[in-house]
């Protein structure tokens, strides 16, 4: 049973362009969230998915970002025209029922807006 | 809206002894779940410790369990004959029945000394 993955690990960009992040929950798991985590802080919810269907999204989720998971399984996070105040760690996390509460995360893709 | 506060932002341990990092939470309602994650530095955050609020036995996992006290809303985590590798970032975190996301807390930095 793999954990769940995130790619790429880090990201520099520079101020304006457009940056796509992938995660893979861990198999069969259902539901997927994406969190964002600046320096020294709890993470951040964003939105997450149950399925293909986007549940929720957070006031965070400016209308530069979107989120993605089309076939129910893999995830996009993109963020257009990035800010310097987009930079932070971008963490997944999966889960499933039973325990659909308990969520498991990916390593984080680490942004840097330059 | 919820709330996790970790009012400890460092503590520091003797390897071998125990040291209790608190949280406490405001919400309104009956039954969530309360989390421990563990981030170690610049690697991924990893699930301690979870707790049931409908359950009043406390949770333990090994050298780790909690101190539940639903009507205080307190949610503190012991560790016993702590190690080297318990060294890390800890967060506590909140999650309701009906709700896809988790609140996390500040986090609390913890130090083990040799």
């Amino acid at each position: 049973d793999t954990g769940v993955s995130q790619d790429p690990r880090h990201k520099i960009t520079k101020r304006g362009q457009n940056v796509t992040f992938r995660c893979d929950p861990i198999s069969e798991h259902n539901r997927l969230y994406w969190y964002r985590q600046t320096l020294g802080q709890g993470p951040e919810f964003l939105t997450y998915f149950q399925n293909e269907a986007q549940l929720e999204k957070s006031r965070l989720l400016s209308d530069r970002f979107s989120a993605e998971r089309p076939k129910g399984s893999f995830s996009t996070l993109e963020i257009q025209r990035t800010e310097q105040g987009d930079s932070a760690m971008y963490l997944c996390a999966s889960s499933s029922p039973p325990n659909t509460d308990t969520q498991y995360f990916g390593p984080g893709t680490r942004l840097t807006v330059l | 809206a919820q709330t996790v506060t970790q009012s400890q932002p460092e503590m520091s341990v003797q390897e071998a002894e125990t040291v209790t990092l608190s949280c406490t939470y405001d919400t309104s309602e009956s039954d969530y779940y309360l989390f421990w994650y563990k981030q170690p530095p610049s690697r991924q955050m990893i699930l301690v410790i979870r707790q049931e609020a409908y359950k009043q036995q406390n949770a333990t996992e090994n050298r780790f369990s909690v101190n539940f006290q639903k009507a205080a809303k307190s949610f503190s985590l012991k560790i016993s004959d702590s190690q080297l590798g318990d060294a890390a970032m800890y967060f506590c975190a909140w999650g309701g029945t009906s709700y896809g996301k988790l609140t996390f807390g500040q986090g609390t930095i913890l130090t083990v000394h040799p």
